[in-house]
């Protein structure tokens, strides 16, 4: 079984509409991070939680929101989605121990804003 | 602003050939630097990271080498495989702080 799953893997919907992709692990990591992939651009971070009680905004954060529901589940909410929003966004964890920080990237949900 | 640059797009290579991919920062706080990995529809994987203490790492076939001087790093492939062909993302961090992507370099392996 996968270490990092997001769900939905593919996702249509409409301006205007609210949605929410979630991601799961089951690695035991205390950070996990939301980032989108747009060409040309690469991988840009959305927002980024250290620990469950820790949020912080990444470079792009303005229009998504996230939850840190427990230590193992991360969501990245779209409140109000608009076509630029679209891309395929990433879920990604890390272990911070032992001055090693790798990040480990789930499958990816494709997202599209008509 | 971009802290990490790849400026190769793309990079087309013969098999059993040395495959050069290139990085440049500009954030001389960046003490940790990492190359990911990425085939289609899949996740980027980790394959090789170097500390700023070190100019170079190995991995079998992967060599990364950093010039702290110059902020650059590159990651050598040798000898290059088809199973290479794939995108290639570079990341730099500040330790224990958020990573810093570049753009990406897409790597054609010609069998």
């Amino acid at each position: 079984d996968a270490d990092v799953t997001q769900t939905p893997r593919n996702r249509i919907t409409k301006t205007g509409k609210r949605i929410m992709l979630e991601c799961s692990q089951t690695k035991g990591h205390d950070r996990m991070y939301w980032y989108r992939q747009d060409p040309g651009l690469g991988l840009r971070l959305i927002y980024y939680s250290f620990d469950v009680k820790d949020i912080n905004k990444g470079e792009i954060s303005d229009g998504y929101s996230v939850s840190r529901q427990a230590q193992a589940k991360f969501s990245l909410s779209l409140e109000s989605a608009i076509p630029n929003q679209t891309a395929l966004y990433f879920c990604a964890t890390s272990d911070f121990s032992g001055g090693r920080d790798e990040q480990y990237f789930g499958p990816g949900t494709r997202l599209t804003v008509t | 602003d971009q802290q990490v640059k790849q400026n190769s797009p793309s990079l087309s290579v013969q098999e059993g050939r040395i495959s050069i991919l290139n990085c440049d920062y500009t954030n001389s706080m960046f003490d940790y630097f990492l190359w990911y990995k990425k085939y289609p529809a899949e996740g980027p994987t980790f394959l090789i990271s170097i500390s700023s203490i070190k100019d170079k790492n190995e991995d079998g076939r992967f060599t990364v080498f950093l010039n702290k001087s110059a902020k650059h790093l590159s990651l050598h492939i040798v000898p290059s495989q088809p199973g290479d062909s794939a995108v290639y993302f570079c990341a730099a961090s500040k330790t224990g702080n958020q990573f810093y992507f570049g753009t990406g370099t897409s790597l054609t392996v010609i069998p």
